[in-house]
């Protein structure tokens, strides 16, 4: 365990749905980041957040609106989601976000698939 | 554009080898690198950083650096079939924010 939690860690819904990815860190971080992972892909950032403010988002569509209402907990909220989008989502860590020697450190995913 | 390659592999070796994967990066203003590991169905895993050049070892691990022909690679002595998994490799430069490799994958048979 890295004291990253991530819920759901699996998820099936429609495209018309809306759902929300919840992560949940215990390590005193003050950077949590969203990335996302498809096959044969490397890892894709989406979005950064240090302590609570949005420093990066990577030309995420609009159908992922993050929200970061305090240093420990992240959200990915999803709507009208496309099949392409069926991917695994996973949410890091740091204790900080500049530094070049700082560690990310990744929850377990949540399994993503969009019908 | 920052890139990191990767050869996706798969990359076989016997247990008891040593495994040998590569990365290399196009940001010369990269400073800081590091090895994750990913077991399929997993999170990756962080288990090696570096950011001087040469050797670091740690256990059966061994990162090397060499920013002068920008790459960098990560060396598993006495490989074990635990260590199959796909390895990852992200860089950091001036930007904060690390740029992943596609990973390879290693497979380590009996």
């Amino acid at each position: 365990e890295t004291g990253v939690t991530q819920t759901p860690r699996h998820l099936v819904m429609g495209m018309t749905n809306k759902k929300s990815l919840k992560c949940e860190q215990h390590l005193g971080h003050n950077a949590m980041y969203w990335y996302k992972q498809s096959a044969k892909k490397p890892l894709e950032l989406m979005f950064v957040y240090n302590f609570k403010e949005q420093t990066e988002n990577n030309s995420v569509p609009s159908r992922f609106s993050p929200e970061c209402p305090n240093s420990s907990h992240l959200f990915l909220h999803l709507h009208t989601l496309q099949p392409e989008d069926s991917a695994l989502y996973l949410c890091a860590s740091s204790r900080e976000v500049a530094g070049a020697q700082e560690t990310q450190y990744f929850g377990p995913g949540t399994r993503l698939l969009v019908l | 554009q920052k890139e990191v390659e990767q050869n996706s592999g798969p990359l076989s070796v016997p247990e008891g080898a040593i495994a040998s994967l590569n990365c290399t990066y196009s940001d010369r203003g990269s400073q800081s690198f590091f090895w994750y590991r990913q077991y399929s169905g997993k999170s990756p895993e962080l288990i090696m950083f570096i950011y001087s050049n040469g050797d670091k070892e740690d256990g059966r691990f061994t990162a090397q650096l060499n920013k002068a022909s920008q790459y960098v690679s990560l060396l598993i002595r006495d490989s074990q079939p635990s260590d199959s998994a796909t390895y990852l490799c992200a860089v950091r430069g001036g930007s904060y924010i690390p740029t992943f490799g596609r990973g390879t994958s290693l497979i380590v048979h009996p």
